[in-house]
C-alpha cells in the first residue's frame, strides 16, 4: 500500500518569510497525482496546489511551488512571502486508485 | 468550480443510534466517492471507496456492517452509522471524483460532518 509521511508535525514562520513543508512517499507505480491540501480551523480541505507524476516540472501557484523528486520519492511544498492567513494544517496526499494523506504540518505563521 | 454537499455539518446522537450522513455533488457526477475519518489533530484516513451502482470497498479495520455506504445515484453516496457508540465520535469527511475515477480527476470534498454520540 501507498504510504505517505510528512516528517514535521509543526513548523513556524515570520510573516513575509518563506517556509517549505516536506513530504515523501512510497509507491511502485509510475503515473500517479500528488497534492498538497489546507484544512483551516473550519476543516474545509482546500487544495493548494497538485503535481502529476509524469511532469517534470514542478508545479506553481502563485506564492505556492513544490520540489518534485521522482527518484527520491519527495514532494515538498514552498510557501513565499508567507501570510497570516496560511497558518493551517497541511496535508500531503497521493492520488492513485483512491487518495492517500500524511499525517500533517501545522504551519504557524508569526505576525 | 465543482461543489460537494455534506449534510449534517453538525449531528449529536445517543448511543444505539443510527446517524445518516449524505455526500452529493452539486454539479458534476460522481462516479466515485470516498469517506474519510479524521480524530482531532490526525489526518484523513480512508474509510471506504464508492462507487456508484455497485458494492462499496472498505479499508482493513473497517466495519462494513458498522458503516454502510450507500451510493445509489451519480451525485448522493450516504454514510450510514449503525448502533452508533461514543468511540465513533469523529469527524467525517467526503470527497467526490468528477467522471471516471481515473487518477487524475480531482477530488473535491464535502464539508465535513462533526459526529458526537452520548
Amino acid at each position: 500500500a501507498q504510504t505517505v509521511t510528512q516528517s514535521q508535525p509543526e513548523m513556524s514562520v515570520q510573516e513575509a518569510e518563506t517556509v517549505t513543508l516536506s513530504c515523501t512517499y512510497d509507491t511502485s507505480e509510475s503515473d500517479y497525482y500528488l497534492f498538497w491540501y489546507k484544512q483551516p480551523p473550519s476543516r474545509q480541505m482546500i487544495l493548494v496546489i497538485r503535481q502529476e507524476a509524469y511532469k517534470q516540472q514542478n508545479a506553481t501557484e502563485n506564492r505556492f511551488s513544490v520540489n518534485f523528486q521522482k527518484a527520491a520519492k519527495s514532494f515538498s511544498l514552498k510557501i513565499s512571502d508567507s501570510q497570516l492567513g496560511d497558518a493551517a494544517m497541511y496535508f500531503c496526499a497521493y492520488r492513485r486508485d483512491d487518495m492517500r494523506f500524511g499525517a500533517g504540518t501545522r504551519l504557524t505563521v508569526k505576525p | 468550480g465543482a461543489v460537494v454537499s455534506q449534510h449534517p455539518s453538525r449531528v449529536i446522537c445517543k448511543s444505539g443510534t443510527s446517524v445518516k450522513i449524505e455526500c452529493r455533488s452539486l454539479d458534476f457526477q460522481a462516479t466515485t466517492m470516498f469517506w474519510y475519518r479524521q480524530f482531532p489533530k490526525q489526518s484523513l484516513m480512508l474509510m471506504a471507496t464508492s462507487n456508484e451502482g455497485s458494492k462499496a470497498t472498505y479499508e482493513q479495520g473497517v466495519e462494513k456492517d458498522k458503516f454502510l455506504i450507500n451510493h445509489a445515484s451519480l451525485t448522493l453516496s450516504t454514510l450510514t452509522v449503525t448502533s452508533a457508540h461514543p468511540e465513533d465520535s469523529s469527524f467525517y469527511i467526503c470527497s467526490a471524483s468528477r467522471g471516471s475515477s481515473s487518477y487524475n480527476s480531482p477530488l473535491h470534498f464535502g464539508n465535513g460532518t462533526r459526529l458526537t454520540v452520548t
